[in-house]
């Protein structure tokens, strides 16, 4: 079973509104973080947004924020006022802590979401 | 700025030759990196994890003579490709954790083989 879903392969937002990129996520591990990555066309992985599972409240930095649903083992990334930069794909990802080894530490990514911001 | 530095960008070279491919860490020690491959349109497959002073660990299908890596100090980790052939060409993207809340990633490294 897939252990990243990124349900949306492709999306269009009009600049200025505010979009959101679905994740779901399967584990049973009881401590995780789930991370989204956003890749231009220059190939580059630019780091977003975290969120640990016990953290109580939903991440936020900047335009972006992470709308946590435990129970639903969801992470759905939400950009406010798009701009046509943030044209990219979109990759959520989870490292689950269970292993007390350096394997822990590996990123499990999704299938992505290719974000198109119209003017 | 950058905290994850991987050279080269890009690369071509001929079918048969090798090509070897650094990611640094710049300003922490990382004793644990990670080699991916993307291929167009695709997600990033793990291909192995380095750890530094050992032998690395391969994901299942991944040919460990043909991906050679070698993490030879605290901030580097080199994957050499060996006798490159044209289904080599891909993108290769190293990362590195920093505590269990970050992980960088280096800039990438097209190869084309021809």
């Amino acid at each position: 079973a897939q252990k990243i879903t990124q349900t949306q392969p492709g999306m269009f937002v009009q600049e200025k509104e505010a979009v959101t990129l679905d994740c779901t996520y399967d584990t049973s591990d009881p401590s995780y973080g789930l991370f989204w990555y956003k890749q231009p066309s220059s190939g580059e992985m630019i780091f977003l947004i975290y969120q640990g599972s016990y953290d109580q409240q939903n991440a936020t930095e900047g335009r972006y924020s992470l709308n946590f649903q435990k129970a639903r083992k969801s992470a759905n990334l939400v950009i406010s006022a798009s701009q046509l930069g943030d044209s990219a794909m979109y990759f959520c990802a989870m490292r689950e802590m269970h292993m007390n080894n350096n394997a822990g530490n590996m990123l499990t990514f999704g299938g992505g979401t290719r974000l198109m911001v119209k003017p | 700025g950058a905290v994850v530095s991987q050279h080269p960008s890009r690369v071509i070279c001929k079918s048969g030759t090798s090509v070897k491919i650094e990611c640094r860490s710049l300003d922490f020690q990382a004793t644990t990196m990670f080699w991916y491959r993307q291929f167009p349109k695709q997600s990033l497959m793990l291909m192995a994890t380095s750890n530094e002073g050992s032998k690395a660990t391969y994901e299942q299908g991944v040919e460990k003579d043909k991906f050679l890596i070698n993490h030879a100090s605290l901030t580097l980790s080199t994957l050499t490709v060996t006798s490159a052939h044209p289904e080599d060409s891909s993108f290769y993207i190293c990362s590195a954790a920093r505590g269990q809340t970050e992980a960088f990633f280096g800039q990438g490294t097209r190869l084309t083989v021809v």
